[in-house]
């Protein structure tokens, strides 16, 4: 089993949609879970982190984390064509660098 | 302007002609990391640095070699490319862990370079 499983698999929704996205994960020891975004020809660049379980809100994004059931999502409200990117997820356990990454959703938002 | 810079952005090699690509950052960070990323396997780490003259493997490290001399500088090393490294990669730095729950964890990317070898 991968240590994060996130379904690459690309998302086209109608502008103003909300998009809904996820990973799934396998070490219990994370604690750490950050969603990046990265444009094309661009470097990921962090849009949310969340630390534990619980949700977090900022503007039209909200990430959510399960640590029971090992599960993180992120939505996007309102979803705009600027929002049109690809969204990696990714987690580290405490005192530890590394990321551990999901293969990201490469996700079209249609006007 | 806090950033991780990257040369070159992009470059065209042949098989075996050592080439190097630099990483800086002046954020002042202990930490860090190469990165490549390919379609359908994602972003997977070569090597990181933990601080200068402190450097380690990471997921995929065959064929590559780094340098930690000096704390702003990364360099990623391939001594004898393959077309198997032809790839999209990505410096990245980071403070080191924090005691608190402060976010310290979180990696800021450079703009990454394209490899292609031939």
């Amino acid at each position: 089993q991968k240590e994060v499983e996130q379904d690459p698999g690309p998302l086209s929704v109608p502008e103003g949609a909300i998009v809904s996205l996820n990973c799934t994960y396998s070490n219990s020891a994370f604690q750490y879970f950050m969603w990046y975004r990265q444009y094309s020809r661009k470097g990921p660049e962090l849009l949310m982190y969340t630390y534990s379980s619980g949700n977090k809100e900022d503007g039209r994004f909200t990430a959510q984390v399960d640590k029971s059931s090992k599960y993180i999502s992120l939505f996007i409200r309102d979803s705009q064509p600027s929002d049109s990117a690809t969204y990696l997820c990714a987690m580290s356990a405490r005192g530890n660098n590394r990321l551990a990454f999901g293969k990201g959703n490469q996700v079209v938002v249609i006007p | 302007e806090a950033q991780v810079t990257q040369n070159p952005r992009y470059l065209i090699t042949v098989t075996g002609k050592k080439l190097t690509v630099t990483c800086s950052q002046n954020m002042n960070h202990e930490y860090m990391s190469w990165y490549r990323q390919d379609p359908g396997l994602g972003l997977r780490q070569i090597y990181y640095s933990m601080n200068v003259e402190v450097t380690d493997k990471g997921d995929v490290p065959e064929g590559y070699k780094v340098s930690r001399k000096e704390k702003r500088n990364f360099p990623l090393i391939l001594e004898s490319p393959s077309p198997n490294q032809t790839s999209l990669y990505f410096c990245a730095s980071s403070p080191q862990p924090g005691l608190a729950d402060s976010g310290q964890e979180t990696q800021y990317f450079g703009p990454g370079t394209r490899l292609l070898v031939l």
